[in-house]
């Protein structure tokens, strides 16, 4: 079976501070992972996937997330936040038929000026 | 954008009525999902769809219905509307291939008074 766990439903950082945005996994198989991004009164948006390609996985908008078996993590980074990265982010793991997707609970990002 | 239409995208009723949700794709994607979408909740499935007539439930399938009778509609009916189905429902599409994302539609947003 597969789950995700994201640390910190809320997390608030300053205009051009590091954004770090935690997902831990579980995973009976070799995991997919995903990071999506939702603004206000839209859908889920792709910003990267996992595929087993490369550890080290960079998405749209300056964000990237490293992989790491050892520890069950994927967690998100950005290196300067921008007032429009304000959003809610969900970690997603799917077993790679493409067939399910398990969603976390998601984190609300601020950004403050 | 991956062609997902939900329809209504708002939409409130009364408690006991039943309510329709519709999804439509232009993508030719096999699975088809429906998950709702609460506070503190992340997403949660439904029920989803692996092609015309086939259809299986998922974690918080009680109260709902579903149906895929073209492989480019599949809706979601809530038989007897109660309050706690007043909720955010998005539908998703996958390919159903081995590392393939979810694409999701921009949610309806259903209130049950």
């Amino acid at each position: 079976a597969q789950s995700v766990t994201q640390l910190g439903s809320h997390v608030s950082v300053s205009e051009g501070a590091l954004v770090l945005l935690r997902c831990n996994y579980s995973s009976s198989v070799p995991p997919y992972l995903f990071w999506y991004v939702q603004y206000p009164n839209q859908g889920l948006q792709l910003l990267l996937k996992y595929t087993s390609a490369a550890t080290l996985v960079k998405g749209i908008n300056g964000f990237e997330a490293e992989f790491k078996k050892s520890e069950t993590s994927f967690h998100l980074t950005k290196p300067s936040a921008h007032m429009s990265d304000a959003a809610e982010y969900f970690c997603a793991v799917s077993d790679g038929s493409g067939n399910q997707f398990y969603f976390g609970t998601g984190t609300s990002l601020t950004v403050i000026p | 954008d991956a062609g997902i239409t939900q329809s209504p995208r708002h939409k409130v009723t009364e408690t006991g009525t039943p309510v329709t949700l519709r999804c439509h794709q232009t993508e030719n994607h096999r699975y088809m999902y429906w998950y709702r979408q609460d506070p503190g909740h992340g997403l949660r499935l439904i029920h989803y769809s692996y092609g015309v007539k086939d259809t299986d439930k998922g974690e918080v399938s009680d109260g709902y219905s579903v149906s895929r009778s073209k492989t480019e509609d599949f809706l979601l009916t809530l038989e007897s509307a109660t309050s706690s189905q007043t909720s955010v429902y998005f539908c998703a599409i996958s390919a159903g291939l081995q590392n393939t994302e979810a694409f999701f539609g921009q949610g309806t947003r259903l209130t049950v008074v």
